[in-house]
């Protein structure tokens, strides 16, 4: 199983900001299967960045990814007051699926 | 409307059974692997399972092994989670998601329903 850390556990920030979160895993990620998505109280997730690199369709272009291997960053270049939430990476490459502990960005 | 609606949650005591459903509409649901994603209260996501699109290929994270079973009726674009021996630790909200490429690996899971709250306690 590929374990997921997430760094920081806790991001504060201002709007206007630029966010930059970690995603390591445990063992390289074959492919680059990795995936992010974000989480609001009382809402389902939203995939925001897949393979890596990709944005997933309607995500706007402050959302960022980029890595390798076994490191994987989420970049937000500017926040915007929606943005504030937790944000998941999750590897794609083998049963079982994982995700890391998640991020929380909150308003600073 | 690409829609996927869970049903079947609810209270249960330790030991029992419950069927989870999840009405998938407005896409093809046969060209689509799908999973189970639950979040417990106060905690992160967990992939608890997933399937392909004919329903060939199934797995499941470690601790639900021999108690979950994933299915799914393409003719009724319905996918279900039969899930045995409950125990205190699968209360959660689970969320029936579409997931191209469950096994296949790549892409990401893009559709999720609002989730079915199952609560198992004495």
């Amino acid at each position: 199983e590929i374990v997921l850390t997430q760094s920081p556990a806790t991001l504060s920030l201002s709007p206007g900001e630029r966010a930059t979160l970690s995603c390591r895993a445990s063992q390289s990620v074959s492919s680059n299967y990795l995936a992010w998505y974000q989480v609001k109280p009382g809402q389902a997730p939203r995939l925001l960045i897949y393979d890596a690199s990709n944005r997933a369709p309607g995500i706007p272009d402050r959302f960022s990814g980029s890595g390798s291997g076994t490191d994987f960053t989420l970049t937000i270049s500017s926040l915007e007051p929606e943005d504030f939430a937790v944000y998941y990476c999750q590897q794609r490459a083998n049963w079982p699926l994982t995700f890391g502990p998640g991020t929380k960005v909150d308003i600073k | 409307e690409v829609q996927l609606v869970e049903s079947g949650g609810g209270v249960v005591r330790p030991g029992g059974s419950l069927r989870l459903s999840c009405a998938a509409s407005g896409f093809t649901f046969d060209d689509y692997g799908m999973s189970w994603v639950r979040q417990a209260p106060g905690k992160g996501l967990e992939w608890v399972s997933g399937i392909n699109w004919n329903g060939g290929r199934t797995g499941y994270v470690d601790s639900v092994k021999g108690r979950f079973t994933i299915s799914r009726d393409n003719a009724k674009n319905s996918l279900y989670l039969q899930m045995n021996s409950l125990r205190a630790e699968d209360t959660a909200l689970y969320h029936c998601v579409r997931d191209p490429g469950s096994y296949d690996g790549g892409y990401g899971m893009d559709v999720w329903g609002q989730g079915t709250t199952v609560t198992v306690s004495s």
